[in-house]
């Protein structure tokens, strides 16, 4: 079974471009949450989708969005980069509303220069 | 201001030894918590998690132990093996959005 699958892995984009990345969930799960971390510290919330309908957003700015797509697939699309949004880029997913056990891909590193 | 909290930051344990993790958290509205073990180039994986009306769960090797008065829960480990050489990261959920603190480096030495 395929577990959750991001792409790209690795990215470098020039500040004030766009960058979308992609997630393709657990088949199955429902919900996809996605987390931006940076180094030396834990996974911050940026959003949560279950059923195409955003559940929860973290506090980030409005350059980041997302969406859901019918078949679950989900983009987190990121505008006007800066240096600061360099990071490892975290999808998960899960089934429904469990309230735990969420499956993470390994992530996008995400570079901006 | 962060909710979720791993005061050390890292963590040296003897093979065959227990390892301990502490984690304290702000919110008593945190309905579940979780612990993750994460691997370079990898995402974080699931290890064991602990509804807030419990007080302590159990799966092979791995205890968690949750003092709800306290705002503290805590991963045993026993025995710890070097396999087990990871970042572990508490994380806490609340509606639908689970809260990680910073992580705990353990390294286990042979």
């Amino acid at each position: 079974d395929a577990g959750v699958t991001q792409s790209p892995t690795h990215l470098i984009k020039t500040r004030g471009q766009h960058v979308t990345l992609r997630c393709s969930p657990i088949s199955g799960h429902k919900s996809v949450s996605w987390y931006q971390q940076v180094l030396g510290q834990g996974p911050q919330f940026i959003f949560q989708y279950y059923e195409k309908e955003e559940r929860g957003r973290g506090n980030f700015p409005d350059r980041f969005s997302a969406r859901q797509f019918p078949n679950y697939s989900s983009e987190l699309n990121v505008n006007a980069l800066l240096l600061g949004d360099s990071a490892l880029y975290l999808c998960a997913s899960r089934a429904g509303h469990t309230n735990y056990g969420y499956t993470f891909g390994s992530g996008t590193r995400l570079t901006v220069v | 201001d962060q909710q979720v909290k791993q005061n050390s930051p890292s963590l040296s344990v003897q093979e065959g030894r227990i390892s301990i993790l502490n984690c304290d958290y702000t919110n008593s509205m945190f309905d579940y918590f979780l612990w993750y073990k994460k691997y370079p180039a990898e995402g974080p994986t699931f290890l064991i998690s602990i509804s807030s009306i419990k007080d302590k769960n159990e799966d092979g090797r791995f205890t968690v132990f949750l003092n709800k008065s306290a705002k503290h829960l805590s991963l045993h480990i026993v025995p710890s093996q070097p396999g087990d050489s990871a970042v572990y990261f508490c994380a806490a959920t609340s509606y639908d959005k689970v809260i990680f603190g910073p992580g705990t480096s353990l390294s286990v030495i042979p």
